[in-house]
């Protein structure tokens, strides 16, 4: 059974780089029919998709956060990551990375990890 | 790109059926049939319950049925439960590989 599990830092310092690691076990990240996603929820509020990769390293950012956002991918560690540049107050959220099913589902998010919650703050 | 508006609450007796609105644009939900649905109980991941607008993956109930007019989707749940009390979101393409949630709706089993 495929999992999901985000794992980095859970307090971040004010313009500094947030960087967060989604471990795939129980499959393949490297399978031509899934993309990779990270998406967000500040405290109270709701979700918003940061962006995905494919295995080939494509990527694909919400234009919002473009000019921030590194997505990458090891398919020798089955991992695949999240940098998040110049972070404010405002990044503080739960990141959750998910599956996409390309063929399935039609890119639906449909394996999410438990979600890991970074602070940013001084 | 916007999110799309949800209301916030919607809420109705065990055993009634609501309905929650998702409405886009014509660059999102109404150019794609694309929209996802997810439920999210409080501390918890989200959980798909609908995709490519109208259907369910295994496992969801069919009590659980989706639904699109313009550039408005909407996801009903029928015979409501108690279970059902939660938030819940939707999501569609829009366009150049983006994807867009909504505001999020909380759902009150009164």
């Amino acid at each position: 059974q495929l999992q999901l599990q985000e794992s980095g830092p859970g307090l971040v310092k004010p313009s500094e780089t947030l960087s967060l690691t989604c471990t795939v076990s129980g499959g393949s990240i490297s399978s031509s029919s899934y993309y990779w996603g990270w998406i967000r929820q500040p405290p109270g509020k709701g979700l918003e998709w940061i962006g995905s990769i494919y295995y080939s390293g494509s990527t694909y950012y919400n234009p919002s956060l473009k000019s921030r956002v590194t997505i990458s991918v090891d398919t020798s560690k089955n991992q695949f990551s999240l940098k998040l540049s110049s972070v404010t107050a405002a990044d503080t959220a739960v990141y959750y990375c998910a599956r996409q099913d390309k063929y399935q589902l039609l890119y639906a998010f449909d394996i999410w990890g438990q979600g890991t919650m970074v602070n940013v703050s001084s | 790109q916007s999110a799309l508006t949800q209301p916030a609450s919607v809420s109705g007796s065990p055993g009634q059926s609501i309905t929650i609105s998702c409405t886009g644009t014509s660059s999102d939900v109404g150019s794609y049939n694309l929209v996802s649905w997810y439920q999210q109980h409080p501390g918890k991941a989200p959980k798909l319950m609908i995709y490519e607008g109208s259907k369910r993956p295994s496992g969801v109930s069919n009590r659980f049925s989706g639904s699109k007019s313009g550039n408005t989707a909407s996801l009903t749940i029928s015979g409501l439960q108690a279970e059902d009390e939660a938030d819940y979101y939707c999501c569609s393409y829009a366009g150049s590989s983006t994807k867009v949630f909504g505001t999020g709706t909380k759902v009150t089993v009164l």
